[in-house]
Order: structure tokens, then sequence, then C-alpha cells
């Protein structure tokens, strides 16, 4: 069974620091890209990031582009967002979801076919 | 940015009725189209990928069809657990993104 784990979320300051992880099994963990996606308080998805099976192409939105860091440790089935100069508009639940295939490309055939229950992160002083 | 549109925002239909859920996209996105249900609480679950084919242990009620700009899920019967938000989403062009999604709700 495909089981995707998020920790690492809470409440922190704007301007500061806060480093997601996300624990996956139940599948080849180095065979897939990863993604994160998030989702503010009532509102809808957003895609934040993703990185193919060995880190070799990686994309951001727009918004945390610059400020977040995403990673992956294959050895560990361990996926990472690091997140850098947070403010109070990056406050969301946030997803890893993996992929249908193995490199983070568009166009991309195939969708984030399965979801972690998310971890949330507060920014606010 | 490819901006995705859905309408209705909310559609109240009954048990047993047919829903068709539309996703427009402001520029062609070839079949490169899914479609997600979120239920309060949960995270989302994918339905339709490549704007036709249904996902691992989805029902055949769910179907999706469309291409380029214009792209439609249809659940044929809904079931009471139907009821919930969908989405669809992007894949041709950076930045992936996502439609502001359709709530189906009990009438």
């Amino acid at each position: 069974e495909v089981q995707l784990v998020e920790s690492g979320g809470g409440l922190v300051q704007p301007g500061r620091s806060l480093r997601l992880s996300c624990a996956a099994s139940g599948f080849t963990f180095d065979d897939y890209a990863m993604h994160w996606v998030r989702q503010a308080p009532g509102k809808g998805l957003e895609w934040v990031s993703g990185i193919s099976w060995n880190s070799g192409s990686i994309g951001y939105a727009d918004s945390v582009k610059g400020r977040f860091t995403i990673s992956r440790d294959n050895a560990k089935n361990s996926l990472y967002l690091q997140m850098n100069s947070l403010r109070a508009e990056d406050t969301a639940l946030y997803y890893c979801a993996k992929d249908h295939g193995d490199i983070v490309v568009v166009p991309a055939a195939g969708a984030f076919d399965y979801w972690g229950q998310g971890t949330l992160v507060t920014v606010s002083s | 940015e490819i901006v995705l549109t859905q309408s209705p925002a909310t559609l109240s239909l009954s048990p047993g009725e047919r829903a068709t859920l539309s996703c427009r996209a402001s520029q062609s996105v070839s079949s490169y189209l899914a479609w997600y249900q979120q239920k309060p609480g949960q995270a989302p679950r994918l339905l339709i990928y490549d704007a036709s084919n249904r996902a691992t242990g989805i029902p055949a009620r769910f179907s999706g069809s469309g291409s380029g700009t214009d792209f439609t899920l249809t659940i044929s019967s809904l079931e009471p657990e139907d009821f919930a938000v969908y989405y669809c989403q992007q894949r041709s062009n950076w930045p992936e993104t996502f439609g502001p999604g359709t709530k189906v709700d009990i009438k």
C-alpha cells in the first residue's frame, strides 16, 4: 500500500524558516517524480514544486521561487521542502504527491496518483 | 500561466442524477488534463488523467472527455459518496495549475 506521510509543519513567524518532510513507502521511491502542493485554508490547490526521480529536473511556482528548495533522499525514501523567508500568504496545508512519471517536465502525461494527508504551516506573528 | 476556469462553481443535484462539470483552459493544453475529487478533511484523490483515462480503482460512473481548451467530467449517476469538490489540473505548461473547483452538493 502506498503511503505518504508529511511532517514538519507548525506555527512560525514571518521571515523565519521551516523544513517539511515526506516519508514514502509502498512503492519504489526512486522510480518516480514527487511534488509539493499546498492548499490555503478554505481555498483551492496550488502546485508548489516538483522534483525528478534523480533530482535532475526541478520546478517551482513563481510564488515560492528563490525562497523554497525541494530535495529528496532516495536512500531514505524521503522528500523535503526547505521553506525560507516565510510570509503570511504561505499559510496552508502542504501535501506531498507522487507523480505517475519519473521526471518533472511539461507537457507531462499522467497525474498525481497518490497524496499524503498534509502538514499544516501557519505563518503568523 | 495557463488559467483554468471551472463551471459551475456549485452544482446541486440529487443521488442518482447525472453530473456534468466543465473545465476550460485559457490556452490549449492538448490532453494534459487531470481531475481530482476532494472531500472535507481529506487529501485530493485522482479520478481521471490525460483527459479521459480513469485512475486505478475509480468507478466506471466517472468519465472524462475533451481536448484543447474544453474538458468535461461526467458522473453518470451520483452516489452519496460523490458529493465533494472536484478540481481540474493542467500539465501542459509551467507552472502546473489547478482550477478553482466545482462543489457538488446534495439538493
